[in-house]
């Protein structure tokens, strides 16, 4: 079975600073990988997401996750860190075997940007 | 807009009662997923359809069912309701299996009193 783990149900950045959101996974194959928004009161949003190929994967509004194999990890990274840019983050698994692709979310993260 | 349509935004209703939610994917996506958002439980995956066909399932009641129809339409019907059945409920959708991702709609919110 696959799963996330979010550390950091809120983070806190100023405006410009950047933003590091961290995902670790579990997989007994390669996952999938992505990461997800959620604005107010809307659905998720697709951010990006990592199958196969290079490991650095850019997605919208200018994020960026880095695939790394050794250290399970999937963070979604932004270098300067706007005030839309506050919402909840998601990161979710899924497999590469039949029956599915439902996707495992974790827990979220809550991004604060401050002036 | 994601394309995936849901019905309806908002549904308040009494314990005991049933009620269906209802979503239209994507044109031309032949999955359909569902999900079910809350404070304690976070986002917990219901069940998956795919052209028809029940495909997988997860954390889904046995108050709870859903169908797929041949126009790709879905819903989940929601039995019993308990004050717990209060949540958000996501639909989902995508062209096939494997790594395409999913496009949600926005949700129904389901308040039971």
């Amino acid at each position: 079975a696959q799963s996330v783990t979010q550390l950091g149900s809120h983070v806190s950045v100023s405006e410009g600073a950047l933003v590091l959101l961290r995902c670790n996974y579990s997989s007994s194959v390669p996952p999938y990988l992505f990461w997800y928004v959620q604005y107010p009161n809307q659905g998720l949003q697709l951010l990006l997401k990592y199958t196969t190929g290079a490991t650095l994967v850019k997605g919208i509004n200018g994020f960026e996750a880095e695939f790394k194999k050794s250290e399970t990890s999937f963070h979604l990274t932004k270098p300067s860190a706007h005030m839309s840019d506050a919402a909840e983050y998601f990161c979710a698994v899924s497999g590469r075997t039949g029956g599915g692709n439902k996707l495992t979310f974790g827990t979220g993260t809550q991004l604060k940007v401050e002036l | 807009d994601s394309g995936v349509t849901q019905t309806p935004k908002h549904l308040i209703t009494a314990t005991g009662q049933r009620v269906t939610l209802r979503c239209s994917p994507r044109s031309g996506d032949l999955s359909v997923y569902w999900y079910q958002q809350s404070l304690d439980q976070g986002l917990q995956f219901l069940i998956q359809y795919y052209n028809g066909e029940e495909r997988a399932k997860g954390n889904i009641l046995e108050r709870f069912s859903a169908q797929q129809f041949p126009d790709l339409h879905s819903e989940l019907n929601l039995s019993s309701l308990e004050l717990g059945d209060s949540a958000l409920y996501f639909c989902a959708s995508s062209p096939r299996e494997g790594s395409s991702p999913l496009h949600f709609g926005n949700g129904t919110r389901l308040t039971v009193t």
